[in-house]
């Protein structure tokens, strides 16, 4: 059974680094043919990609926010993370990851976590 | 970016009947070497993650009825849903990954 489960600060300050956690269950990250993306939603609004990476470290970002972006993952934890610098309160969204799959498309979602940016 | 636009951006349809939505890109979708369109649709319903209906443009996911269907290459694409039913009240995304992948705005299906 795949699972995701997205963790981290319910409440970041503007100007702030927000670091989110996705842990996975159910395949690994080892697997050639999977990854994981950063996908968030702010209330009200529309799917906005952030960011993905493969089990060979290959990693791609949006490229209006490419900047203030950084993938990672921990093979061995069966985690990805996700940092955003210079956090604003327009930031304010739910951020899910999603197992993508080699070809692009996201086939199992975790509940994603609701982050506000305010002060 | 390939940039995504779908039409409309609300639809009120009557049970049974027919629902259609449109999504455009900006640029071609499809790769020459597999004859492949990079486009997905997922389908959100309230407090709910995305979820996979169709890949390749017209593959449906496993365990998607098939009163879904997708249709459409190169920039213009469509999403049918046959009969309406209920359940199928949710906001409706296409994506491409062909390059950066990018979504849709959202088309907001209701009940007429």
């Amino acid at each position: 059974q795949v699972t995701l489960k997205e963790s981290g600060p319910v409440l970041v300050k503007p100007t702030e680094t927000l670091t989110l956690t996705c842990t996975v269950s159910g395949f690994s990250l080892s697997n050639a043919r999977m990854g994981v993306s950063w996908i968030r939603q702010p209330p009200g609004k529309a799917l906005e990609w952030l960011a993905h990476i493969f089990s060979n470290d290959e990693k791609s970002y949006s490229t209006s926010l490419k900047s203030r972006l950084t993938i990672s993952k921990d093979t061995s934890k069966s985690q990805v993370v996700l940092t955003m610098t210079n956090m604003d309160p327009v930031d304010t969204a739910t951020y899910y990851c999603a197992r993508t799959q080699r070809s692009g498309t996201n086939d199992y979602w975790g509940q994603g976590t609701l982050v506000t940016v305010s002060s | 970016d390939i940039v995504m636009t779908q039409s409309p951006d609300s639809l009120a349809v009557s049970l049974g009947e027919r629902a259609t939505i449109n999504c455009k890109s900006s640029q071609s979708v499809l790769y020459s070497s597999n004859n492949k369109n990079y486009l997905a649709w997922y389908q959100q319903k309230p407090g709910q993650p995305p979820k996979l209906l169709i890949y390749w443009a017209s593959t449906r996911e496993s365990g998607v009825p098939d009163r879904f269907s997708g249709s459409g290459s190169g920039t213009d694409f469509t999403l049918t849903i046959s009969s309406l039913q209920a359940e199928d009240v949710a906001v409706y995304y296409c994506q491409q990954y062909y390059s950066t992948p990018f979504f849709g705005q959202g088309t907001r299906l209701e009940i007429k």
